[in-house]
């Protein structure tokens, strides 16, 4: 199994709402990504866990609230989000931190009205 | 701070021919350079790896070089299809262990 499954696919969300992401993988990486992807540009890092911990949050508002809660999960915690941060919300996984290649998931399609 | 340069906004070639996708970078020495493609709306998918140590890497159709003088990468399609259409994105590791990506080439093969 070489997949990073991402649920949901689509989100729509007000400014109030409390909504999470998920992403799973059983390829048995013990490091796991959350990036985010505007229209048109590269993928931009958000938060890195590197055997459940958090090794990088890259100065990310507090909007955005990660979670690990085993080495197959992710969570992405969304709460009072603003219309720009409407955007395609990527997770990817590696065997570890800064090894070899990262398998991305779908990704979800996030628009927040 | 390091920056990576995909020169190439969008690439237009004709079937069958040779697509060749520039990445450059500068203030840094990277391990390692990755390419991937990513189709619209879709998360990137890994291709190639190429160590600094490696001068040229092939996988079917691609081939990537690497000439860390020049602080370059050169990734090549040969044969190109329609199904290649896609945007190629070049990654480098960053100091924190994370991928760091160039904005990206989109490539259209036309038949």
């Amino acid at each position: 199994d070489t997949e990073v499954t991402q649920t949901p696919k689509h989100l729509v969300m007000g400014m109030t709402n409390k909504k999470s992401l998920k992403c799973e993988q059983h390829m048995g990486h013990r490091a796991m990504y959350w990036y985010k992807q505007k229209a048109k540009k590269p993928p931009e890092l958000m938060f890195v866990y590197s055997y459940e911990k958090l090794s990088i949050n890259e100065s990310v508002p507090s909007r955005f609230s990660p979670e690990c809660p085993n080495s197959s999960l992710l969570n992405l915690h969304l709460h009072a989000l603003q219309p720009e941060d409407s955007a395609l919300y990527l997770c990817a996984s590696s065997q570890r931190q800064g090894y070899t290649e990262a398998f991305f998931g779908q990704g979800t399609r996030l628009t927040v009205v | 701070s390091q920056k990576i340069e995909q020169n190439s906004e969008a690439l237009n070639i004709q079937e069958g021919k040779t697509a060749t996708l520039t990445c450059n970078y500068t203030n840094y020495s990277p391990a390692y350079l990755q390419w991937y493609r990513q189709d619209p709306g879709r998360g990137p998918v890994f291709l190639l790896l190429i160590r600094e140590n490696e001068k040229e890497k092939r996988k079917e159709r691609l081939k990537v070089t690497f000439d860390t003088t020049l602080k370059q990468s050169l990734f090549h399609i040969t044969a190109s299809q329609p199904a290649d259409s896609a945007t190629y994105l070049c990654a480098l590791e960053g100091s924190q262990g994370n991928l760091i990506f160039g904005k990206g080439t989109k490539l259209s093969v036309k038949p």
